[in-house]
């Protein structure tokens, strides 16, 4: 059980475009998931906690309005990408976390973005 | 604000057992210590957990020191496939929910 998806695994694509990451939970209701962001031999640095129905919230240094955030329900959560730059090229991570008594995250098996 | 610390790398004889240790001197009372692992180029995959008690599962020990400045995760038989990055994460509570703070990892190779 507890299984996290996130698509698409890895894109490539040029700079100036936008790319949408999705994020899903595949056999729990996720009440909070999260966006993280992964560099070369790096570790994974908190972006975004968002929870079903509410703005995202964000986390020091991270532009809201570059890294768009929705949860829409309680399986799906979206990062978008506006305007694609070259120093963008990252892992993105998701995770998510159901309710108690659970309290771990588990996380999606990442989207390895490349902009050219 | 990084909360913890971790040697860079480790290695460990097939078989033998792995201690991991992790330093958490600003951890609160009310923040769990949580261990996850990461193979090259996928998500992190849950260990275990604890606040002040010794924890033990299938997968590994958690061992708390009594003041919680520090915990090591030990792997009692370590087999190749454990080779990976091994993060330790203080766990905070944050406008109405809680985020993991990861430490930077521990290289963890198993060799032959």
């Amino acid at each position: 059980g507890a299984v996290v998806s996130q698509h698409p695994s890895r894109v490539i694509c040029k700079s100036g475009t936008s790319v949408k990451i999705e994020c899903r939970s595949l056999d729990f209701q996720a009440t909070t998931m999260f966006w993280y962001r992964q560099f070369p031999k790096q570790s994974l640095m908190l972006m975004a906690t968002s929870n079903e129905g509410s703005k995202a919230t964000y986390e020091q240094g991270v532009e809201k309005d570059k890294f768009l955030i929705n949860h829409a329900s309680l399986t799906l959560s979206t990062l978008t990408v506006t305007s694609a730059h070259p120093e963008d090229s990252s892992f993105y991570i998701c995770s998510a976390r159901g309710g108690l008594p659970v309290t771990e995250q588990f996380f999606g098996p990442g989207t390895r973005l490349t902009v050219l | 604000d990084a909360k913890t610390t971790q040697p860079t790398s480790m290695d460990c004889a097939e078989g033998r057992a792995a201690n991991l240790p992790c330093n958490h001197s600003t951890i609160s009372g009310n923040e769990y210590v949580y261990w996850y692992r990461q193979i090259h180029s996928q998500g992190p995959q849950y260990i275990i957990h604890g606040l002040k008690n010794n924890e033990t599962n299938e997968m590994a020990s958690l061992i708390i020191t009594e003041d919680r400045k520090s915990s090591t995760l030990i792997l009692p038989h370590a087999t190749l496939r454990d080779t990976a990055v091994y993060y330790c994460i203080v766990r905070v509570a944050s406008r109405g929910t809680y985020k993991y703070i990861f430490g930077t990892g521990t290289r963890l190779k198993v060799l032959a």
